[in-house]
């Protein structure tokens, strides 16, 4: 079945660097955008941009700049998402989504992973 | 960047109740919005798209309505399963956006 799987829960210190994964399988990973959403402990979901998974090209929300990088490894079906010098307010539970009902670009997500909680903290 | 106010933010009710759950735009969307449920410690899912296409295996209960700049999602029959946060996100434009949630709670 389509399906996202992203890699497990994260204990980081400050200033450490963090690369969680997303693996697509059911459906053909290049097809369609994969999106990135932030969830603060017990606040709201937060859009962090998009990568074309067929150009590679990402495209970052305004906040998600400088220190945060996504990528892709197509020959897995994998998209990542990295964060460098991590701080205490990166702390959250990190969902990677997919639109497969994509229709003209216009993708309301109905595929999304599980989550990767990371938690920094010394 | 389009600006989404969801209300309420938080909303008691009953089972059996009928809810209704607003979005409203700071611009024009058409009907690019989607609807999502999450409980606690699990990914959201979503419910709605195109503000009214119900997604595939959902109850029927669920029901979105609206275009433009306002949006309604309404639970006919609110049953216990239901109790969740409910985000209406637009499609429309970058960046996308998500309302800031309303938790449907048990009254």
């Amino acid at each position: 079945q389509v399906q996202l799987v992203q890699s497990g829960s994260e204990l980081k210190k400050p200033g450490a660097s963090v690369k969680v994964s997303c693996k697509a399988s059911g459906y053909t990973f290049t097809s369609y955008a994969m999106n990135w959403v932030r969830q603060a402990p017990g606040q709201g979901l937060e859009w962090m941009g998009w990568i074309n998974t067929n150009t590679g090209n990402p495209t970052y929300a305004q906040g998600f700049t400088g220190r945060f990088v996504f990528s892709l490894d197509t020959s897995v079906s994998t998209a990542y998402l990295q964060i460098s010098s991590l701080k205490a307010e990166d702390t959250a539970v990190y969902y990677c989504a997919g639109g497969t009902i994509a229709v003209a670009g216009y993708d309301a997500f109905d595929i999304w992973g599980q989550g990767t909680m990371v938690t920094v903290s010394s | 960047v389009i600006w989404m106010t969801q209300s309420p933010s938080l909303l008691s009710a009953s089972t059996g109740d009928r809810v209704t759950i607003s979005c409203r735009m700071s611009q024009g969307i058409s009907s690019y919005l989607a609807w999502y449920q999450q409980k606690p410690g699990k990914a959201p899912e979503l419910l709605i798209y195109a503000a009214s296409t119900l997604q595939s295996g959902v109850p029927s209960r669920f029901s979105g309505s609206g275009s433009g700049t306002d949006f309604t999602l309404t639970i006919s029959c609110l049953q216990s399963e239901d109790f969740a946060t409910y985000y209406c996100q637009q499609y429309y434009s970058f960046p996308r956006t998500f309302g800031q949630g309303t938790k449907v709670e048990i009254k």
